[in-house]
């Protein structure tokens, strides 16, 4: 079955680094993807990564992925307070066509000072 | 200004009324969805549709409805039918690069 699980809290210290971890199960998806969700608001995304890739940086953002545990983890460098939100984790399994995102329950993010 | 609008921001609903939540997309994408997020939990598929005039259904589709007459809008009615309507609604569109999903800012919905 298709699944997506997120540890759901983690807390860090400002200007630490934040390593939030997803695991998924359907190996056939051909993008995984991290989005971000303040209070009240949408989702952003903020990155994805082809499946074929092991890893992806874009400016503090670096993405991990292992596909033989399939494991996706999503580092953020130099945590700042304005990263505090809810972090998801989504993959788009062959079996919804690609058309589907599975969703985690999210990881809420608490950086402080 | 290229984006997903959807309105209103807040909407109360009575029980036994239905409500129609819009959403429109200038980003010219072909395909559109709507998921329905609950506290604590991640976002459920409701509806999508990949082109005009035709749509399916999601993980969770009884006691809502979608029409898609443009490319550009896809309104979702929640009916009275839905048991437990009181949730947070985000409409999204599908682009490229990566096949990826662009979301709006939601609309929250109280049953009073």
């Amino acid at each position: 079955g298709e699944d997506v699980e997120q540890s759901l809290f983690l807390s860090v210290r400002e200007g630490d680094s934040s390593v939030i971890n997803c695991t998924y199960t359907d190996s056939s998806s051909t993008y995984l993807y991290w989005y971000k969700q303040e209070p009240g608001a949408g989702l952003q995304l903020l990155t994805y990564i082809f499946s074929n890739m092991d890893m992806k940086q874009d400016q503090r953002l670096t993405v991990l992925l292992n596909k033989k545990d399939k494991h996706l983890s999503l580092r953020i460098a130099d945590t700042q307070t304005g990263d505090s939100a809810i972090y998801f984790c989504a993959e788009t399994p062959f079996s919804g066509g690609y058309n589907k995102l599975i969703f985690g329950a999210g990881t809420r993010l608490a950086v402080h000072p | 200004d290229g984006g997903i609008t959807q309105s209103p921001k807040y909407l109360f609903r009575k029980e036994g009324q239905n409500v129609t939540l819009s959403c429109e997309q200038n980003l010219n994408h072909d395909a559109m969805y709507w998921y329905r997020q609950d506290p604590g939990q991640g976002l459920r598929l409701i509806y999508y549709s990949q082109i005009v005039n035709d749509f399916q259904k999601g993980d969770i589709a009884e006691g809502y409805s979608v029409s898609r007459e443009k490319k550009e809008s896809f309104p979702l009615t929640v009916t009275s039918a839905q048991k437990n309507p009181t949730a947070f609604y985000l409409c999204a569109s599908r682009g490229r690069p990566s096949d990826t999903q662009y979301f709006g800012p939601g609309t929250r919905l109280t049953v009073l």
